[in-house]
């Protein structure tokens, strides 16, 4: 089955305590993205990557570092998490095809709490 | 820079209701228009999209959308709404180029009453 998945699903922190998010993508992408979600700001973009070792800031980089080593995966890295960083994280993947390239596929996100 | 407005925070409609949720856009070229939905505790479901060509879309689950350039919508609509339609609804948009970062709305919670 074509999927987006990450992990953890779920993670409670403390503020400082480097973390990493995984996301793994099983379609063959070259693309891939990091977005995170808040209350009624819908998602916005971390970071993305158009393919192995490229990786280029989104909308809201700061305090996130990602790295694309193989195609398939994508990991989101805080170094320092901190309150204001408690969200809910999606990563997502799109079709090198041209046409398609446009539908991202999501993973189920990470609901991320810094105390 | 570009930019989506979903303007109904939150729906309530009765099961076999037609519903329409609207989202207006600006963006200064030509638009790929997309509406997401998400169900608790879910990840982020492709309902349609829209490149170019007809300006009628179809999408999955009964779903169909309509882009109009000229007031700057892509409005999502279905004529029978099932209980388990019941989700929050998201309009993007985006270019091809580039980041491809999409622009969301801020999104539109779907309640359905029995």
């Amino acid at each position: 089955e074509a999927q987006v998945t990450q992990n953890p699903r779920y993670l409670i922190t403390v503020t400082g305590k480097k973390l990493t998010v995984t996301c793994s993508q099983n379609m063959n992408h070259e693309y891939m993205s990091w977005y995170r979600q808040d209350p009624g700001l819908g998602l916005r973009q971390i970071y993305y990557s158009m393919n192995v070792e490229v990786t280029d800031k989104g909308d809201v980089p700061e305090g996130y570092k990602v790295s694309r080593k193989e195609k398939r995966n994508f990991p989101l890295i805080l170094e320092s998490p901190s309150p204001n960083q408690t969200s809910l994280y999606f990563c997502a993947s799109s079709s090198p095809d041209r046409l398609s390239s446009y539908e991202q596929y999501f993973g189920p996100g990470t609901r991320l709490t810094v105390t | 820079a570009q930019s989506v407005t979903q303007p109904d925070i939150h729906i309530t409609v009765s099961e076999g209701a037609s519903l329409e949720l609207r989202c207006n856009y600006s963006y200064g070229a030509t638009p790929y228009l997309f509406w997401y939905v998400q169900s608790p505790g879910q990840g982020l479901q492709l309902l349609l999209k829209y490149f170019s060509g007809d300006t009628l879309v179809q999408g999955i689950k009964g779903f169909e959308a309509e882009f109009k350039r000229s007031q700057s919508s892509f409005n999502l609509r279905k004529p029978s709404v099932h209980w388990s339609d019941a989700a929050e609804y998201f309009c993007a948009v985006g270019p091809y180029t580039g980041r491809r970062a999409l622009t969301f709305g801020s999104g539109t919670r779907l309640q359905v009453q029995p």
